[in-house]
């Protein structure tokens, strides 16, 4: 049972463009929305973390967006770069627990 | 570098063999987990430990079985293993057990099962 699904698998963005990648989510009990970052032979790195009490986290050129009644958050990269080439997964959980339930993952290629 | 150390980075096996990764967590941190990364299934959820005690378990299978040791390395240990168990495994460890602890990452073991 897939818990988060996210959107799209693959992204191509020119240099200095936007990235926007959604993930939506089934159980109302997740309470903690991270973001990681892959980069290929790595393991993810965490990124950014959101919490369903405020709707919008930023840290740098990264932005988290979250509509609580919709199930839904996202993850936008501004002014993309060609380092920020990599595959983003989002996650979810809840309770006091880290057991993280990820998206199925986007790979983002930015163009030069 | 995540702090977090895996070994072996690589590890090719036949079918029905039993297979030991092992997992040594940042300095300090005293919670692991293990997550399975496969093509088919992503990147999933299969068992925590903290201070040596199992905290929760996710989709393990019965044949594997993990374990945390009084020095806080964790071993995963892989029996009569079948093709599908090909895939990426991490370990990740954290400070304590609450969300409000960041995972890290190790750079995983690639299992292949021929």
């Amino acid at each position: 049972q897939q818990q988060v699904k996210q959107s799209p698998q693959s992204l191509i963005v020119q240099k200095g463009g936007i990235s926007i990648i959604n993930c939506a989510y089934e159980n109302t009990a997740f309470d903690y929305f991270p973001w990681y970052q892959q980069f290929p032979g790595k393991g993810p790195a965490l990124l950014i973390a959101i919490r369903p009490d405020v709707s919008e986290k930023k840290e740098g050129r990264f932005t988290i967006s979250f509509n609580k009644s919709a199930k839904q958050f996202s993850l936008h990269i501004m002014d993309s770069q060609p380092g920020d080439s990599a595959t983003y997964f989002c996650a979810a959980s809840y309770d006091a627990g880290n057991m993280l339930t990820f998206g199925g993952g986007t790979r983002l290629m930015v163009k030069p | 570098d995540s702090g977090v150390t895996q070994t072996p980075k690589h590890l090719i096996t036949a079918t029905g063999q039993r297979v030991t990764l092992r997992c040594s967590p940042r300095s300090g941190d005293l919670s692991v987990y293990w997550y399975q990364q496969s093509l088919d299934q992503g990147l999933q959820f299969l068992i925590q430990y903290y201070n040596g005690e199992e905290r929760a378990k996710g989709n393990i299978l019965e044949r594997f079985s993990a374990q945390q040791f009084p020095d806080l390395h964790s071993e995963l240990n892989l029996s009569s293993l079948e093709l599908g168990d090909s895939a990426l495994y991490f370990c990740a460890s954290s400070v304590d057990s609450n969300r409000n602890s960041p995972l890290h990452f190790g750079n995983g073991t690639r299992l292949t099962v021929t």
